[in-house]
């Protein structure tokens, strides 16, 4: 089966930077998203990484390391705009086809 | 907008009910999975399609079902309907082996 783990909250400053933890186990793995959510609304994409290394997107970067099963995700020059649930989900790799989801992180941005 | 669809946006609906959500994936993609949330919980993984054929289930009830048409769209099946079902239903879109999943604006479910 899969366990995904990621902080339940995480408060950071307008302007600042925050890091996002993610870790996972997995019996079998083809990539690792990164999804916002702001309550109520649906999940938009962010980021796909299915190997080890950075990928930067403007503000937000995504990293994974896949013999340490982990990753993060990077948001810089915080706005107000940012405060949302930030989801980590795992693709399993073969048939059976699915994609999971951490309970997500709920990030505060204060003023 | 994902291009993602899904009817209706909200539902309310008596306990022992049976209703039925639709999702209209994007065009082109084969793949559908649907996803329960609850107030303040993370997203449930329930079931996977790709190309009308069921790939992957997770904790799905036995009261609930799901299927996926020749036209590529979904129905998910909720019958004997309890309060605890009452919650956000989100269908995902993706195609084969790509890279994202999108989301629909989702069904808001309320079981009175």
């Amino acid at each position: 089966g899969q366990n995904i783990d990621q902080p339940t909250e995480m408060t950071a400053t307008e302007g600042a930077i925050v890091q996002i933890n993610c870790t996972y186990q997995t019996s079998g793995f083809n990539g690792l998203f990164w999804y916002q959510q702001h309550a109520g609304e649906a999940p938009t994409f962010l980021s796909y990484n299915v190997l080890d290394g950075l990928e930067e997107k403007g503000r937000f970067s995504s990293f994974l390391s896949r013999s340490k099963g982990y990753s993060y995700l990077l948001l810089k020059e915080l706005q107000m705009k940012d405060s949302a649930s930030y989801l980590c989900a795992v693709r399993e790799r073969g048939r059976d086809d699915k994609i999971i989801f951490g309970k997500g992180t709920r990030l505060h941005i204060l003023p | 907008d994902s291009g993602v669809t899904q009817t209706p946006k909200h539902l309310i609906t008596a306990t022992g009910q049976r209703v039925t959500l639709r999702c209209s994936p994007r065009s082109g993609d084969l793949s559908v999975y649907w996803y329960q949330q609850s107030l303040d919980q993370g997203l449930q993984f329930l079931i996977h399609y790709y190309n009308g054929e069921e790939r992957a289930k997770g904790n799905i009830l036995e009261r609930f079902s799901a299927q996926q048409f020749p036209d590529l769209h979904s129905e998910l099946n909720l019958s004997s309907l309890e309060l605890g079902d009452s919650a956000l239903y989100f269908c995902a879109s993706s195609l084969q082996g790509g890279a994202e999943a999108f989301f629909g604006q989702g069904t808001r479910l309320t079981v009175v």
